[in-house]
């Protein structure tokens, strides 16, 4: 089954920084690649998601790209701000939706 | 995106109790799904409700402990049987709408405390 990897598991960042994910999967068949928000306390928040036909995609301050020969997919955010404080999910679905372990993302004001 | 609740929000069990959660969405889907968060960790899929059929289960989990009910497009419920502490975490499901998007959101968890 496919087997996802996170990194890092946590990360600081002065408020205006980038921020990045980093995932890699295992499965050469996966096609989408989610990522969710979870927020303390909070459901698991769709943020933004990519397709394997596609290598890149932003919204807003949100980008996802995806490197499916190396079997990776990245998340950036810009200028963060300190409401995205919270947990980041990265996924891949075969057949089923598959999370890595998670990366906890602090912004420091 | 589709509203989906679930009841009860939280609860505090005794060992060797059961618990039944509910998932409720307000539009149909094809597809529901039920998860275990344990404390600080990330999502692990239970299983797939099927509507009609029983429920297909990830390794690692099996209907005895964790009977699954698909009733109608909107509607499933998770029991947790004969409870121990190990069974503590939140509970949450999430659905997957009609298309083949194979988006899926979640509901807003079920927060299990057992003693």
């Amino acid at each position: 089954g496919e087997n996802v990897e996170q990194h890092p598991s946590t990360l600081s960042v002065q408020e205006g920084d980038s921020a990045v994910i980093k995932c890699t999967y295992s499965d050469s068949a996966s096609n989408y690649f989610p990522w969710y928000k979870q927020e303390l306390g909070k459901r698991p928040q769709l943020i933004i998601d990519i397709r394997s036909n596609v290598g890149e995609k932003k919204d807003q301050r949100i980008a996802v790209t995806l490197n499916k020969t190396a079997k990776h997919f990245s998340l950036h955010i810009t200028e963060t701000q300190p409401e995205d404080s919270a947990v980041y999910f990265c996924a891949a679905v075969d057949y089923k939706l598959s999370f890595g372990a998670g990366t906890t993302v602090t912004v420091r004001a | 995106s589709a509203v989906i609740s679930q009841k009860p929000s939280r609860d505090i069990c005794q060992r060797g109790t059961s618990l039944t959660i509910q998932c409720q969405v307000d539009s149909q889907v094809t597809m529901m799904f039920w998860y275990r968060q344990q404390p600080g960790q990330s999502l692990t899929l239970i299983a797939t409700a099927n509507q009609g059929s029983e429920a297909t289960y990830e390794s690692g989990f099996v209907i005895d402990k964790f009977p699954i009910s698909r009733p109608n497009l909107t509607f499933s419920t998770l029991t947790v049987s004969n409870m121990s502490p190990e069974d503590s975490s939140i509970y949450l499901c999430s659905v997957e709408r009609a298309g083949g998007e194979e988006t899926q959101y979640f509901g807003p968890g079920t927060r299990l405390l057992v003693l």
